[in-house]
């Protein structure tokens, strides 16, 4: 396989509250790149994308940023709710490729 | 749109013996993909098909794994024999055209004792 995760990160947040959740992707080829939410008993959800021509995108309540030159990605959730917490992954496909990569997850906690 | 339909939900299997995992995907989609979930290993991507053709199966971990993909509709995930280090769960995913998000199904949980 592709992705290893020994041991899922954990972020614990307070409701209502910013969380920040980070990712180190792995091929410097990589131009597209994913968040995805995947609650307990269900597959991985689609939340948002960015291109590598860009260094941030904002959708409802959520933003990624990209740092290239660190390979590195970003998702914020303003105002984090309780149905926030699910376990986030970050993907990559590279540049001419269709292979898309996961990450090792980190799992959300939202205190009410 | 049902979205990617998956089959069994859940299955609980002897070591040895054959195990079938069933995949629909979004009508329409071109590409389909099989991942498998552990808490070790994470998702890894075990083989992803474009156009109904074989891509790239260098993910799929022995020779007792097999996919197919007969038509858009419809694709397989065999293992054969099964062993206990097989238990996970096994995503199926599709894709339109292009690079774009992935749609995931909700899983096969795969127990092999």
């Amino acid at each position: 396989g592709e992705s290893v995760g020994l041991h899922l990160p954990t972020l614990s947040v307070q409701e209502g509250d910013n969380s920040i959740i980070n990712c180190a992707y792995s091929n410097s080829a990589s131009d597209y790149f994913i968040w995805y939410k995947q609650e307990s008993g269900k597959g991985p959800q689609f939340i948002i994308d960015i291109r590598s021509n860009m260094d941030k995108r904002q959708g409802q309540r959520v933003t990624v940023l990209l740092n290239k030159t660190v390979k590195h990605l970003s998702l914020q959730i303003a105002a984090t709710q309780p149905g926030d917490s699910a376990v986030y992954f970050c993907a990559e496909t590279a540049a001419g490729g269709f292979k898309t990569i996961f990450g090792a997850g980190t799992r959300l906690f939202v205190k009410a | 749109d049902a979205g990617v339909i998956q089959s069994p939900r859940h299955e609980v299997t002897e070591m040895g013996q054959e195990v079938t995992l069933r995949c629909k995907p979004i009508s329409g989609h071109n590409s389909l993909f099989w991942y498998r979930q552990t808490m070790m290993r994470g998702l890894e991507l075990l083989i992803y098909f474009n156009n109904n053709v074989p891509i790239d199966d260098s993910g799929m971990p022995e020779d007792r794994f097999s996919a197919k993909m007969p038509n858009a509709s419809f694709s397989t995930l065999k293992i054969q024999p099964s062993e206990p280090r097989d238990s996970a769960v096994y995503f199926c995913a599709s894709r339109g055209g292009g690079r774009e998000k992935l749609f995931f199904g909700s899983g096969t949980q795969l127990s092999v004792l």
